[in-house]
């Protein structure tokens, strides 16, 4: 039982590259959701997905794109990367709503 | 938006202390979660108080809601360098948006 897996641990983007996070988690949770953390900023959500085939929009959404076309699988997308856009993001996944998440152990992602 | 906000900002105490962490939110809640990051780590859930309870026990941490007052406190009974982490608390702005404050960070000094 692997929890809640990340890839890639470490990225390194130029400005304008693309990229895609893959989370994915083993426990049959309906609930999943894409943080990012920035230092004195707490963690806030950018998407999150309440089950197979759906997405909704969460506090800080512009610039990227999810997908959750397996259950097991979410995926967030940066189209076009930003320096903003460098931080640590985590996965999260529930079994029913917003509590008691399981966080995956992060992704750092500099963009330069 | 912040909703939660931990006080003190960092904390350093020797093992086998108490520690205390605060947290103070803005608005109505229906539950209050704490979760523990350790350094370079994702977080880990570790207890949720609903807002008719006023105090929650899991083994050695001890958590206590105040409504009234719109704050809640973790206890981290006899510590240990192992609790050396960040803590954060966590309330929900709408259905799935859960809120989290920027933490305590926690130091046990062996």
């Amino acid at each position: 039982n692997a929890g809640v897996t990340q890839t890639p641990k470490f990225r390194v983007l130029k400005t304008g590259q693309s990229m895609t996070l893959l989370c994915a988690q083993d426990m049959n949770h309906e609930y999943m959701y894409w943080y990012r953390q920035d230092p004195g900023m707490g963690l806030r959500l950018i998407h999150y997905s309440v089950g197979e085939g759906t997405t909704a929009k969460g506090e800080v959404p512009d610039g990227y794109n999810v997908s959750r076309l397996k259950k097991q699988n979410f995926l967030l997308g940066l189209e076009s990367a930003a320096p903003s856009q460098t931080s640590v993001y985590f996965c999260a996944s529930s079994f029913l709503g917003p509590n008691e998440q399981y966080f995956g152990p992060g992704t750092r992602l500099t963009v330069t | 938006s912040q909703q939660g906000e931990e006080d003190p900002q960092a904390l350093s105490i020797q093992e086998g202390e108490n520690a205390t962490m605060n947290c103070s939110y803005k608005t109505s809640i229906n539950n209050l979660q704490w979760y523990r990051q350790n350094s370079g780590r994702g977080l880990v859930h570790l207890i949720l108080i609903r807002s008719n309870e006023r105090e929650k026990h899991s083994g050695r941490l001890r958590v206590t809601l105040d409504t009234s007052k719109k704050s809640s406190s973790l206890l981290i009974t006899a510590s240990r360098a192992a609790d050396t982490a960040s803590y954060f608390c966590a309330t929900l702005q709408g259905a799935q948006k859960l809120v989290f404050g920027q933490g305590t960070r926690l130091t046990i000094n062996p």
